[in-house]
């Protein structure tokens, strides 16, 4: 059964530092989202991506975030300049587009410890 | 008023009963609704769309009350491996892509 894949598992990192969370989504969709979720709390939208460009974007997506879709496979979230309260496990997703909205498929998540 | 809201829990019910959980949604214009369920420190997984005409999927059924913004889920006959959370999700007012995740119903199912 196809599936989302994410690496690493998990990263601890130091605060200020540059984290890049990978992503390779189911391979024949077309949507690409990144979500977020912090330990005992909701899980939160922070970006879209459809045909190699940001669709939207939450406020929580700033311009220590970015993203990129660098080959035909890989979707990639970039944290510059981690903070502490970026702790968190990032859900990377993807739906094929055709379907209706929300039937996204998630990966097992990324979890990111900044100290 | 919080964009998609559930009670939090936790229902513990005892193998074999019937459960129901709520959820109510702010923006009007949201066109989608689904209920999703999360295991522990695990990747959101859908469960079902939820159609206006009410929708069942084996032991699940799934209702909508667009007047009233609210969705319900029904789980009969409930089984140890359903213990979860239970994540009620609708999209976003200015996107179709954009989902909006309630904070969870945990449910417990005992022997």
């Amino acid at each position: 059964e196809p599936e989302v894949t994410q690496t690493p598992s998990h990263q601890v990192t130091q605060m200020g530092q540059e984290v890049i969370l990978r992503c390779v989504p189911i391979s024949n969709h077309l949507y690409f989202y990144w979500y977020r979720q912090i330990l005992g709390q909701k899980v939160e939208f922070l970006v879209s991506f459809y045909n190699n460009e940001i669709s939207e974007k939450s406020e929580i997506f700033d311009d220590q975030f970015s993203v990129e879709r660098p080959d035909g496979s890989n979707f990639t979230l970039k944290i510059r300049s981690t903070k502490l309260e970026d702790s968190a496990m990032y859900f990377c997703a993807s739906s094929a587009g055709t379907v209706a909205p929300g039937e996204l498929f998630f990966g097992e998540g990324s979890r990111l410890t900044v100290l | 008023r919080k964009e998609v809201e559930q009670d939090p829990g936790p229902f513990n019910v005892p193998e074999g009963a019937t459960v129901a959980f709520n959820c109510t949604y702010s923006n009007s214009a949201s066109q989608s609704f689904f209920w999703y369920r999360q295991d522990c420190r695990k990747e959101p997984k859908l469960l079902m769309s939820v159609y206006s005409s009410g929708n069942e999927d084996g032991r699940f059924t799934a209702q909508l009350n667009r007047a009233s913004q609210y969705i319900s889920l029904l789980i009969r006959d409930s089984k140890l491996s359903d213990s979860a959370t239970y994540l009620c999700v609708v999209n976003g007012m200015d996107s179709s892509y954009k989902l909006i995740f309630g904070s969870g119903t945990r449910l417990l199912v005992r022997p």
